[in-house]
């Protein structure tokens, strides 16, 4: 069984468009991350969310939202797609405070 | 500042050495240190993790750490073509969840 699965695994479309990635955990993990891997592979977080406190990365532009219907699901919405905002973006998820996180297989997003 | 540094590489070592990736961080209060790999086109894999100052060692691999120093390294032994990869290393701020990467030290193993 996966345990951090994210879809589509690849998204391709155009400037301007409105797109969502899904994610999901079936680790019992409390807390879910989203991260942006940008084309020289440096991996950022983007946000952390629990069914208590989302933290979000202040350089994320408000274009980004998540979106969490359930402790196992952190959906990433994006509105007004930009040519920067191409990328790999991995979903993660993590059990209490300093343990490890496990990363979904990531979802290549590239704008046209 | 960046919060976490690695050495880009590439760092080339033949098949059978020891290959040693180090890393330095910046916040002093960083408590978790985690070593990942990720090969191309793929996701990060958790390799080691570790808390306390001093050595651990899991199979091949051995994770050291320095809080005084502010330095965590990793050590691959009989390095075998299979490791080549990226590694990240990776440190979790005091009292947050995520995590600060370095940019990753890309290894080639040389059969």
């Amino acid at each position: 069984d996966t345990a951090v699965s994210q879809t589509p695994k690849y998204l391709v479309t155009q400037m301007g468009n409105d797109k969502s990635i899904k994610c999901e955990q079936n680790l019992g993990h409390d807390t879910m991350y989203w991260y942006k891997q940008d084309s020289k592979k440096f991996l950022k977080i983007m946000f952390s969310y629990n069914n208590k406190e989302l933290i979000i990365n202040e350089t994320v532009p408000n274009r980004f939202s998540p979106k969490s219907p359930d402790k196992a699901h952190l959906n990433l919405h994006i509105n007004s797609l930009e040519l920067g905002d191409s990328a790999v973006y991995f979903c993660a998820s993590g059990g209490r405070e300093n343990q490890p996180q496990h990363f979904g297989d990531g979802t290549r997003l590239s704008i046209l | 500042q960046k919060e976490v540094e690695q050495n880009s590489g590439p760092l080339s070592v033949p098949e059978g050495a020891i290959a040693s990736l180090n890393c330095t961080y910046s916040d002093r209060g960083s408590q978790s240190f985690f070593w990942y790999r990720q090969y191309s086109g793929k996701s990060p894999e958790l390799i080691m993790f570790i808390y306390s100052n001093g050595d651990k060692e899991d199979g091949r691999f051995t994770a050291q750490l320095n809080k005084a120093s502010q330095y965590v390294s990793l050590l691959i032994r009989d390095s075998q073509p299979s490791d080549s990869a990226t590694y990240l290393c990776a440190v979790t701020p005091p009292g947050a969840n995520n995590l600060f990467f370095g940019t990753g030290t890309r290894l080639t193993v040389i059969p």
